[in-house]
């Protein structure tokens, strides 16, 4: 079956310390987003990338970084410089070309919590 | 980024009609999404609604835009307990850029 899959669901940091989340797709989708949701806030874009080894900042990168070595796979880190890690992470995933059907394919999601 | 307002909160009695509204900024959005988030996972597509049209409808949903308000609502008819989520609307004034809103988390009351 064709989809995007995150892992992991739960994910449980301690202060000061780098974690990175997975992100893989097979829908052989050119674009792929990164999203932090908070409560009442909705979505907010944190990073994306339109193309391997490309990728653009979103409206709230500071604090993370990523990298798009390979089509499939675009990996979120979350580093200590990011003062409130909280949230429910959404990873999405686009054709990329711009078309009418060119909608964002989303995957569970990871919840991240600092303790 | 975009502004993309919607309500927090609806309740509706089962059986009745919901109607959930989302005002945007850019009218050069192509076009305006409407997406379903259920507890704990990721938003799924219910529906999307080009700008040069100005009602859409699928089965138990109804999309009206009004692009001189710059006003999207999605109507939920006979509204079920499975209907109860957040529901997200989204504009695309950029190619692949999303811009969503804050989202409105609807409870159906049996």
């Amino acid at each position: 079956d064709g989809g995007i899959t995150q892992s992991p669901k739960y994910l449980f940091r301690k202060e000061g310390q780098n974690v990175t989340l997975s992100c893989e797709q097979n829908l052989n989708h050119d674009a792929m987003y990164w999203y932090r949701q908070d409560p009442g806030q909705g979505l907010r874009l944190i990073y994306y990338s339109q193309i391997v080894n490309d990728f653009q900042k979103g409206d709230i990168a500071e604090g993370y970084s990523v990298s798009r070595e390979k089509k499939e796979s675009f990996p979120l880190t979350v580093t200590s410089a990011q003062k409130n890690p909280t949230a429910f992470y959404l990873c999405a995933s686009s054709t990329g070309q711009g078309l009418v059907t060119d909608t964002q394919y989303f995957g569970p999601g990871t919840r991240l919590t600092v303790l | 980024g975009e502004d993309v307002e919607q309500s927090l909160f609806l309740s509706v009695r089962e059986g009745d009609s919901s109607v959930i509204n989302c005002t945007y900024t850019d009218s050069s959005s192509t076009y305006l999404y409407w997406y379903k988030q259920e507890p704990g996972a990721g938003l799924q597509l219910l529906t999307y609604i080009f700008s040069n049209m100005d009602m859409k409808q699928d089965q138990r949903l109804t999309v009206l835009l009004n692009k001189k308000d710059k006003h999207l609502s999605l109507r939920i008819a006979d509204t079920q307990t499975g209907d109860s989520a957040i529901y997200f609307c989204a504009e695309t004034p950029f190619s692949n850029q999303f811009y969503f809103g804050t989202g409105t988390s609807l409870t159906v009351i049996p």
